[in-house]
């Protein structure tokens, strides 16, 4: 079946280093991948999305791109910010009739 | 005002007791979910419904049952409430005309069994 795996947290950064969490994915045919974020005390909300191979979804300096090759899709931002402090979800929706989400990386930025 | 509502935000209840959340949307989608989150294990499926007459069981539905009441509502029910029922809630919507499935979350609902 479908399933999701990323990088176990926490990830503890200081404000304007690069960020990495890695997320790699096992599905058939052509997935459609997701990273959410969940602020504390909040629910999730949708951050980015990609549909097809060597598809790139931004948002809010985010980027992640959909690599079949390697089966990944890695979160990145060139320089984070404390606001960016959150749990971040990898997700795919393929051939299940429901989405798969992998377990969370928590991210912790210092000032 | 939100799209996806969840009511109560915050309940403490007595082991034995029944519970039920309410989930309500604006958005007119026809699928909604019932996930359970505990920290380090990530989001849990319950239970999801992709149209009023259509509902079917996640991975951890023991202990745990819902009602469709219409395409806008969807309640999940404690029938005899646990200590290790003690989570967060999060019902959440999709729109199956959608070709990317993305959902949409409420705010949750921290439950604390007793």
């Amino acid at each position: 079946g479908d399933s999701v795996t990323q990088m176990e947290g926490p990830v503890t950064l200081s404000e304007e280093a690069f960020l990495t969490i890695n997320c790699t994915y096992t599905a058939t045919g052509y997935p459609s991948l997701f990273w959410y974020v969940q602020y504390p005390g909040e629910g999730l909300q949708l951050l980015l999305k990609a549909t097809k191979a060597d598809d790139k979804g931004s948002n809010k300096g985010f980027e992640a791109t959909y690599r079949k090759e390697t089966t990944s899709f890695h979160l990145e931002k060139g320089s984070v910010q404390v606001s960016d402090s959150a749990v971040y979800f990898c997700a795919l929706k393929g051939g299940s009739y429901i989405p798969t989400f992998g377990r969370g990386t928590s991210l912790i930025v210092h000032p | 005002d939100a799209d996806v509502t969840q009511t109560p935000r915050n309940r403490i209840t007595k082991t034995g007791k029944r519970i039920m959340l309410e989930c309500s949307q604006t958005k007119g989608h026809d699928r909604m979910y019932w996930y359970r989150q505990d920290p380090g294990l990530g989001l849990q499926l319950i239970y999801y419904s992709f149209d009023v007459k259509d509902i079917n069981k996640g991975e951890i539905s023991d202990g745990y049952s819902v009602s469709r009441q219409a395409q806008a509502k969807f309640s999940l029910s404690l029938e005899s409430a646990i200590p290790n029922q003690t989570a967060l809630y999060f019902c959440a919507t999709s729109d199956s005309r959608q070709r990317s499935f993305e959902q949409y979350f409420g705010p949750g609902t921290r439950l604390t069994v007793t």
